[in-house]
């Protein structure tokens, strides 16, 4: 199985500053033939499920605000969130949807306003 | 709109079985993988499980396999996950959620999640 790394763990940033999440694989998820990370991240607010921020390791999906972005390629990713507000507190989650299953998460990274 | 409704909560003893269900609407359910995620108490999120209603090609987790029975009926657009002997580790969230194209893809709609309590 590929397993997912995320640091840190827990994250604290001002208003306004920027945050940034990191994302580790044990294994490259980019695929070669068509040239894409199969990553994907997630948000998880208190109480709710997880909701799809980005795939293809930086594709927004439709509706995410634009401070949310992704980087990375092979076996090292980024989750940036330019400018942090208020709602962005929750938890963060990376996924691998590389090859065959199972695809795994990373351990989650829980953000805070400092 | 795409939607899955869960099932409710289930509060339910060790040894017993169980079935908790995800109800497909707003898309064509036999054409897209739907999976499952266990969530335990104050922890992250882990893979279980897929199937393909066209067929009910499924994978396992080999976390999950042989624990959990995941299927689904065409008829009413309906997954399910199933326990044929609970015990107080499966204790958690379950969230049903749809793969967005092809088995290897994300995750794009996500259930409400239902809740399983085993407690003696």
């Amino acid at each position: 199985d590929i397993v997912m790394t995320q640091s840190p763990d827990s994250l604290a940033v001002s208003l306004g500053e920027r945050a940034t999440i990191n994302c580790k694989s044990s294994q490259s998820v980019l695929y070669s033939s068509n040239n894409k990370n199969y990553l994907a991240w997630y948000q998880q607010k208190p109480g709710q499920p997880p909701k799809l921020l980005l795939y293809w390791a930086s594709t927004r999906e439709f509706g995410v605000p634009d401070r949310f972005s992704g980087s990375g390629s092979g076996t090292d990713f980024t989750l940036t969130i330019s400018s942090l507000q208020a709602e962005d507190v929750a938890l963060y989650y990376c996924q691998q949807y590389y090859g065959t299953p199972p695809y795994t998460f990373g351990q989650g990274t829980r953000l805070e306003i400092k | 709109e795409v939607q899955l409704v869960q099932s409710g909560a289930e509060v339910k003893k060790p040894g017993e079985s169980l079935k908790i269900s995800c109800e497909a609407s707003g898309y064509s359910f036999t054409s897209y993988w739907i999976g499952w995620v266990r969530q335990m108490p104050g922890k992250g999120l882990e893979w279980m499980g897929i199937i393909y209603p066209g067929d009910s090609d499924t994978r396992y987790s080999p976390s999950f396999q042989g624990h959990v029975t995941i299927s689904a009926d065409r008829s009413i657009s309906t997954a399910y996950l199933q326990w044929s002997s609970l015990d107080d580790s499966d204790t958690a969230m379950y969230y049903c959620a749809r793969h967005e194209g092809g088995s290897s893809s994300w995750l794009d709609y996500w259930g409400q999640g239902t809740l399983v309590t085993v407690s003696s």
